[in-house]
């Protein structure tokens, strides 16, 4: 089946604690995001990556750090210096890595981060 | 600002009734408007993209319009069905990289 696997669907951090989540497609699509949900706003941009070993800051990087070694991969890492990371995370690809514009996104099925 | 909005009150119709779910935004010359479904606990699932030079597009039970003039969205579900209850997200993208999301409106469709 083709798609994107978010790996844990819940995960808890614990004060002080990078945490990793993962992001995996077998779409060979170019672009990926990551997305935060927080209840009654729309999904924020944290970062996305156009093609391997490049990403950029979205509008809510602050406390979060990427990377794309590999097309398929594009793990999220919740540092210590997040201080409000309780929410749902989405990670999402898009075929237009040549900026075509339309960037349809497809999810995987979500990471809810909680603190302990 | 820029700004997408949805209405954040939930949407309650009867079935066989036809839903409308509104999107209006602000400062953004959008390229494409696009909407998705979300489930509770879910990733949002891709349903329609229209254009900023087409007006209307279909697909099944389906309809969207899009009227640049207005700078809104209108998403109609015709014959609704307790299976259409969920979180309706409307979306932007202007012709870069970057998708910007509405809040969404709930959809609960009672049999």
């Amino acid at each position: 089946d083709g798609g994107i696997t978010q790996s844990p669907k819940y995960l808890f951090r614990k004060e002080g604690q990078n945490v990793t989540l993962s992001c995996e497609q077998n779409l060979n699509h170019d672009a990926m995001y990551w997305y935060r949900q927080d209840p009654g706003q729309g999904l924020r941009l944290i970062y996305y990556s156009q093609i391997v070993n490049d990403f950029q800051k979205g509008d809510i990087a602050e406390g979060y750090s990427v990377s794309r070694e590999k097309k398929e991969s594009f793990p999220l890492t919740v540092t210590s210096a997040q201080k409000n990371p309780t929410a749902f995370y989405l990670c999402a690809s898009s075929i237009d890595g040549a900026g075509a514009g339309k960037n349809i996104q497809y999810f995987g099925a979500g990471t809810r981060l909680s603190v302990l | 600002s820029q700004k997408i909005e949805q209405n954040s009150e939930a949407l309650n119709i009867q079935e066989g009734k036809t839903a409308t779910l509104t999107c209006n935004y602000t400062n953004y010359s959008p390229a494409y408007l696009q909407w998705y479904r979300q489930d509770p606990g879910r990733g949002p699932v891709f349903l329609l993209l229209i254009r900023e030079n087409e007006k209307e597009k279909r697909k099944e039970r389906l309809k969207v319009t899009f009227d640049t003039t207005l700078k809104q969205s209108l998403f109609h579900i015709t014959a609704s069905q307790p299976a259409d209850s969920a979180t309706y997200l409307c979306a932007l993208a202007t012709g870069g990289f970057k998708t910007i999301f509405g809040a969404g409106t709930r959809l609960f469709v009672k049999a």
